[in-house]
């Protein structure tokens, strides 16, 4: 079956480090990928979607690589601040009518 | 402002009891889909809709209801609410208009439900 699986549940950094988010699937090849922030008691907010045949995409201090061959994704965070601690989704086009969502990284940025 | 509103977003109720979560999207998406957030399960996909009257299922269908009358509004329904049913949900919308999943979902702020 299709299984989405995302690095340690927690991950814990000091400020101004760079974070890196690691998503994994198995059984599937996505056409696209997309990552989202989620802050407690709030709803998960889009940030970055990485196609198949890009194999990176940055905006501002955020970068997602899409590795098809290793059936993975990164997340990177550079230069992390204590506001960038969330829990991080990964989310996949499965070939269904609907995106499939990891568990989640819970990020802890610590000044 | 473009958005996702759900209501209520907490409720606590008891076994047995028909309750309808509402949610309504004023950015003219057709796709519109429930999930449910339990911890270490991750968003599971409840039902979702494509378009006016056309409804299915998602991973984790059994015990609820959906309708999509209209293209804005697509209330969940739990016609007999159950304990296991108690969960954070989260209603969220999509253009989807051409069936791939370039677009990003758009969320609301989540209903949290305690069914005693």
């Amino acid at each position: 079956s299709q299984k989405i699986e995302q690095n340690s549940e927690a991950l814990n950094i000091q400020e101004g480090k760079t974070a890196t988010l690691t998503c994994n699937y198995t059984n599937y090849s996505p056409a696209y990928l997309q990552w989202y922030r989620q802050d407690p008691g709030r709803g998960p907010v889009f940030l970055l979607l990485i196609r198949e045949n890009e194999k990176e995409k940055r905006k501002e201090r955020l970068k997602v690589t899409f590795d098809t061959t290793l059936k993975q994704s990164l997340f990177h965070i550079t230069a992390s601040q204590p506001a960038d601690s969330a829990t991080y989704l990964c989310a996949l086009d499965m070939g269904r009518r609907a995106l499939t969502f990891g568990s989640g990284t819970r990020l802890q940025v610590q000044p | 402002e473009a958005q996702v509103t759900q209501n209520p977003r907490y409720l606590i109720t008891v076994t047995g009891k028909k309750l309808t979560v509402t949610c309504s999207q004023n950015m003219n998406h057709e796709y519109m889909s429930w999930y449910r957030q339990d911890p270490g399960l991750g968003l599971r996909q409840i039902y979702y809709s494509m378009n006016v009257e056309v409804t299915d299922k998602g991973d984790v269908p059994e015990g609820y209801k959906v309708s999509r009358k209209e293209k804005r509004n697509f209330p969940l329904i739990l016609e007999s609410p159950s304990p296991n049913q108690t969960s954070l949900y989260f209603c969220a919308s999509s253009p989807f208009s051409d069936g791939s999943w370039d677009q990003p979902q758009h969320f609301g702020d989540g209903t949290r439900l305690s069914i005693l």
